[in-house]
């Protein structure tokens, strides 16, 4: 079965405590990405890939790192995590559709609470 | 700066009774437009992909149509298990993706 799969899915932790939440696809996709979604304010994307070893910004990225070594996996990881990263988070997968745009696919998400 | 506005925010509907959720988009140059369904807790589920104003997609009860300024999600006929979260994005220049924030949709027997 096509899926991407998050892990953990749900998760509380202190402020502080190095944290990686892991992300992997079996649908050889080269796009993945990482959301957060928070009440009010909607899906943010966080980070994103184009493939191996090529990531690149979203429009929250602050207090926040990835890496790509592998097609299929696209950790994310939060060093020092602080109570304002609570939120859901998602990550995604996509192909690239007629205009070189992608549609992604998402798992199932990670609820993240910091206290 | 990309903007997607969508309403209504909420949306009421008694099982049977049609309506359509709007998503207006500022963006340059727009490279598509997505829909997107989630539940409660769960990862959007992908709906529709549209490319160009007058571009048409259609999914059992549920009609994408595209302008040059907003996309309509047509809900033909709805039932309770169509109630969820709809949710339209637009790919930035960046290959970043901007999300709308959502209409909920409530579908009552």
């Amino acid at each position: 079965e096509a899926q991407v799969t998050q892990n953990p899915r749900y998760l509380i932790t202190v402020t502080g405590k190095k944290l990686t939440v892991t992300c992997s696809q079996n649908m050889n996709h080269e796009y993945m990405s990482w959301y957060r979604q928070d009440p009010g304010l909607g899906l943010r994307q966080i980070y994103y890939s184009m493939n191996v070893e090529v990531t690149d910004k979203g429009d929250v990225p602050e207090g926040y790192k990835v890496s790509r070594k592998e097609k299929r996996n696209f950790p994310l990881i939060l060093e020092s995590p602080s109570p304002n990263q609570t939120s859901l988070y998602f990550c995604a997968s996509g192909t690239p559709g007629e205009t070189g745009s992608y549609e992604q696919y998402f798992g199932p998400g990670t609820r993240l609470t910091v206290t | 700066e990309d903007q997607v506005t969508q309403s209504p925010e909420a949306l009421r509907l008694q099982e049977g009774e049609s309506s359509s959720l709007n998503c207006s988009y500022t963006v340059s140059g727009l490279r598509g437009l997505f829909w997107y369904r989630q539940d409660p807790g769960k990862g959007p589920e992908f709906l529709f992909t549209l490319y160009s104003a007058g571009e048409e997609k259609e999914k059992e009860r549920l009609k994408a149509t595209l302008t040059k300024k907003e996309s309509f999600l047509h809900i033909t006929a709805p039932k309770p298990e169509d109630s969820a979260t709809y949710l339209c994005a637009v790919p930035g220049s960046a290959r970043q993706l901007t999300f709308g924030s959502g209409t909920q949709l409530t579908v009552l027997p």
